[in-house]
Formats: C-alpha cells, sequence, structure tokens
C-alpha cells in the first residue's frame, strides 16, 4: 500500500466551493475506488473504477464526481451539491486478486 | 440491499487474553473475506483474508475463521498485546455486483488493556 499517494493530508473548503482529492498509485492495479468515512461508520463506497476511461456509481456517489484518464490516477471531485462534504477520504486500488489496498487519506473539513 | 453485519462494536481485553469479532453476511454468492486493522487517524490495512474455498486460516497471533453455511466469518486474535488496539473492519465481496468490490461492516474498536 506504500504504492498509493493521496493528497493534501488535510484539505479546508468554504461551503459551495467544489474541490478535487488527489490519488495516484503505481502498483499498476487495473481498479481504483474511492471511499467515504465518518465517525463511527464503516467505509461507504462512492465510486470505483475496473479499467482506464470508465467507472461506475457507488452506494453514495450523489454530489461526487470523478474522471479515470490514467491507469495511475484517479481523482475524485466534491462538488457543491454534496451536502454533508466533511469526511476523511480514502481511495484503494486493486488487482485481479481482489485485494484492496489504501492510500493515507484526505480529511476535508467544509465550513 | 447486501449487507455485512459485524459484532461487537466495541471490545475492551486485558493484554494476553484473546479478542473475537464475528461479521455475518448476506450474499451467498461472496468468495472474499479480508479483514482490515486501523490505527486512529490512519489508512486500513489489510492483516488477513480468506477466500470461500478455505474454512480458516491462521498468520501467527491471527485466524480467521469462514462458516459458508451459515454466512459468518470471525477474526481471532490470541495473546492481545497493546499494540493490537484498533478499528478492526471486516468485508465482504460481492460477486453479483462489480467484481471485486467490497462491502464493509461497520467496525470493532478494539481496546487491549496492559
Amino acid at each position: 500500500d506504500g504504492g498509493i499517494t493521496q493528497s493534501p493530508k488535510y484539505l479546508f473548503r468554504k461551503e459551495g466551493q467544489n474541490v478535487t482529492l488527489s490519488c495516484e498509485q503505481n502498483l499498476n492495479h487495473d481498479a481504483m475506488y474511492w471511499y467515504r468515512q465518518d465517525p463511527g461508520q464503516g467505509l461507504r463506497l462512492i465510486y470505483y473504477s475496473q479499467i482506464v476511461n470508465d467507472f461506475q456509481k457507488g452506494d453514495i456517489a450523489e454530489g461526487y464526481s470523478v474522471s479515470r484518464e490514467k491507469k495511475e490516477s484517479f481523482p475524485l471531485t466534491v462538488t457543491s451539491a454534496q451536502k454533508n462534504p466533511t469526511a476523511f477520504y480514502l481511495c484503494a486500488s486493486g488487482g485481479y486478486t481482489y485485494e484492496q489496498y489504501f492510500g493515507p487519506g484526505t480529511r476535508l473539513t467544509v465550513t | 440491499g447486501e449487507n455485512v453485519e459485524q459484532h461487537p462494536s466495541t471490545l475492551s481485553v486485558q493484554e494476553g487474553d484473546s479478542a473475537v469479532i464475528k461479521c455475518t453476511y448476506s450474499d451467498s454468492a461472496s468468495n472474499y473475506f479480508p479483514w482490515y486493522k486501523q490505527e486512529l487517524g490512519k489508512r486500513p490495512q489489510l492483516i488477513i483474508d480468506i477466500r470461500s474455498n478455505v474454512g480458516e486460516k491462521k498468520d501467527q497471533r491471527i485466524a480467521v475463521t469462514l462458516n459458508k453455511t451459515a454466512k459468518h466469518f470471525s477474526l481471532h486474535i490470541t495473546e492481545t498485546q497493546p499494540e493490537d488496539s484498533a478499528v478492526y473492519f471486516c468485508a465482504a465481496s460481492l460477486r453479483g455486483r462489480s467484481q471485486g468490490n467490497l462491502i464493509f461492516g461497520k467496525g470493532t474498536k478494539l481496546s487491549v488493556k496492559p
């Protein structure tokens, strides 16, 4: 999992602004995932991508958007339509074996 | 929808005791069951996993058991140490949805008292 990076570690935004979270991996994994984690909660899937130029909505996609133009990169945009954006965001990648490895996370605070 | 239930939500043990965390899943098609450990403010780390063709798997002080008939799986930690204190998540891979996607339980906060 050392091959997955997320930036920045902490991010502060004003309400109504869009913000993009970065996720990069050098593990040559085809699949990449975005999860949201709230205090005391498990991980909820926002979006996932099994291959370049293709992605699918997860359980809580409303108010988020993604792109997958390169195998190594899967950025997540939190739009102003997301009603409760303050959370810990985790990116993960996985190969054909189903194992998923997580990045260090980005803690987003919107005020 | 699909769901993974995890119990207990909190668990406190004395150092040296064993700890057991249990999960149940609803989709009988699931075939992959990982366990993650997350320390405060850190990323979840994969600690052990099991596939549906195996009933038990061990790695030093950690073991996972799977009962496919009952659709439940458990994490067993023996000889617990203070550094085992963390939140543990179980997950199941649901083949019926997009292959490889994981559904997570809500986590168990394990505290090991010295």
